[in-house]
């Protein structure tokens, strides 16, 4: 069955470090995959969208990486802030224009 | 929230009874999608619709009906309320050839005892 799994559900880091979020699936061949934001009582917004034939793709201190062979997406906020601290959500493409989506990882950057 | 409201923002009510969430949008989007968020789980697609009148199950859709009379309400029921179905609930919407994103609610908090 298809799975979508975010390497962890808790991530501490300091101000000013990069944090790296590991997105991995598998029995999925994904035309594209998208890394949202959620705060605490609010729906996810979106970030980035990277499609299969991209390796990278950046946005101000996001960098997200695509591996379609290690099935895996790379999602790295860099000098991070303490605004930074949220949970990260990937989400993969299905048919007819419907999204998977990974568990998330919660990010908090201590200042 | 990208012109998308919920309502109601937050509801309890009892195991049997009958729920209707409303989602309403001004971006008149073609397609909008009923999700369950619960922890561990992620967000969980319930149903989703394509165009007015036309609408289809996601994974986790027992329990749950919807209806889209027009292009911007989008109504998920629950037939009769079960305490399993105490969840946030998240409205979402997209328009196919716009980037492949997906707006979502600000989400609504419903509790069954």
């Amino acid at each position: 069955s298809q799975k979508i799994e975010q390497n962890s559900e808790a991530l501490n880091i300091q101000e000013g470090k990069t944090a790296t979020l590991t997105c991995n699936y598998t029995n999925y061949s994904p035309a594209y995959l998208q890394w949202y934001r959620q705060d605490p009582g609010r729906g996810p917004v979106f970030l980035l969208l990277i499609r299969e034939n991209e390796k990278e793709k950046r946005k101000e201190r996001l960098k997200v990486t695509f591996d379609t062979t290690l099935k895996q997406s790379l999602f790295h906020i860099t000098a991070s802030q303490p605004a930074d601290s949220a949970t990260y959500l990937c989400a993969l493409d299905r048919d007819d224009y419907k999204l998977s989506f990974g568990a998330g990882t919660t990010v908090t950057v201590r200042a | 929230d990208a012109g998308i409201t919920q309502s109601p923002r937050h509801k309890v009510t009892e195991t049997g009874t009958p729920v209707t969430l409303r989602c309403h949008q001004t971006e008149n989007h073609r397609y909008m999608y009923w999700y369950r968020q619960d922890p561990g789980h992620g967000l969980r697609l319930i149903h989703y619709s394509y165009g007015v009148k036309d609408t289809d199950k996601g994974e986790v859709s027992d329990g749950y009906s919807v209806s889209r009379s027009k292009t911007e309400d989008f109504l998920l029921t629950l037939e009769s309320a079960t305490s399993s179905q105490t969840s946030v609930y998240f409205c979402a919407i997209s328009e196919p050839g716009r980037g492949d994103t997906q707006y979502f609610g600000p989400g609504t908090r419903l509790t069954v005892l």
